[in-house]
């Protein structure tokens, strides 16, 4: 499974957008990215997802580098609620694994 | 009512002792997966299955072993439980393959086990 790389922490303000980091050079042509953040005392959920182009949905934005090697999920105004870990998580067509790495904790000050 | 629930939802234990941990879903679902959370990492792989009689091993299924006894029911089981199995357990269910790949998975609210 290619590796993810996401700083182990970042802190934003409340109502602010908040650009989330994900880079992954060894991706492979079939890897989809998929985003899912745990809440806290809670299980993971699930984010977005996307292959080559950009994508957005109700809770986020994902931004995918041309060449793929790096992707950034965007909250567009983050709110106390958006307080948790964010795991970026490359996925190949066809496996069923999520393989989850460290994540990025992320604090939203109010 | 949750989608996917586990019980118990926390457990204390002795080292040596079997223990069970359950999961079920109201989704439909056919593919169900079993995942170990230790404090600060994220989540590792035990067992998984694509439907009842399909069972796989994933990263770390030393010590562990599964019975997928319905399409909505996946046990977990520790045969002799051991202090470093000590961790928060999340059951997960995920629908079956697209040619979009996109099977998000859904997890259940986890299992604290603490073994002494």
């Amino acid at each position: 499974d290619a590796k993810t790389t996401q700083p182990n922490s970042m802190e934003s303000n409340e109502e602010e957008p908040v650009h989330l980091p994900c880079n992954h050079s060894t991706i492979s042509g079939t890897d989809y990215i998929h985003w899912y953040r745990q809440l806290p005392s809670q299980g993971p959920e699930y984010v977005i997802h996307g292959l080559t182009s950009n994508v957005n949905n109700r809770m986020a934005s994902l931004a995918i580098a041309e060449d793929r090697k790096s992707s950034t999920l965007i909250l567009h105004r983050a709110t106390l609620r958006d307080a948790a870990v964010y795991y970026c998580i490359l996925k190949g067509g066809g496996a069923q694994k999520l393989v989850f790495g460290q994540g990025t904790r992320l604090t939203i000050n109010p | 009512d949750a989608d996917v629930t586990q019980t118990p939802r926390n457990r204390i234990t002795k080292t040596g002792k079997r223990i069970m941990l359950e999961c079920s879903q109201t989704k439909g679902h056919d593919r169900m997966y079993w995942y170990r959370q230790d404090p600060g990492l994220g989540l590792r792989l035990i067992y998984y299955s694509f439907d009842v009689k399909d069972i796989n091993k994933g990263e770390i299924s030393d010590g562990y072993s599964v019975s997928r006894q319905a399409q909505a029911k996946f046990s977990l089981s520790l045969e002799s439980a051991i202090p470093n199995q000590t961790a928060l357990y999340f059951c997960a269910t995920s629908d079956h393959d697209t040619l979009s790949s996109y099977n998000e998975q859904f997890f259940g609210p986890g299992t604290r086990l603490t073994v002494l």
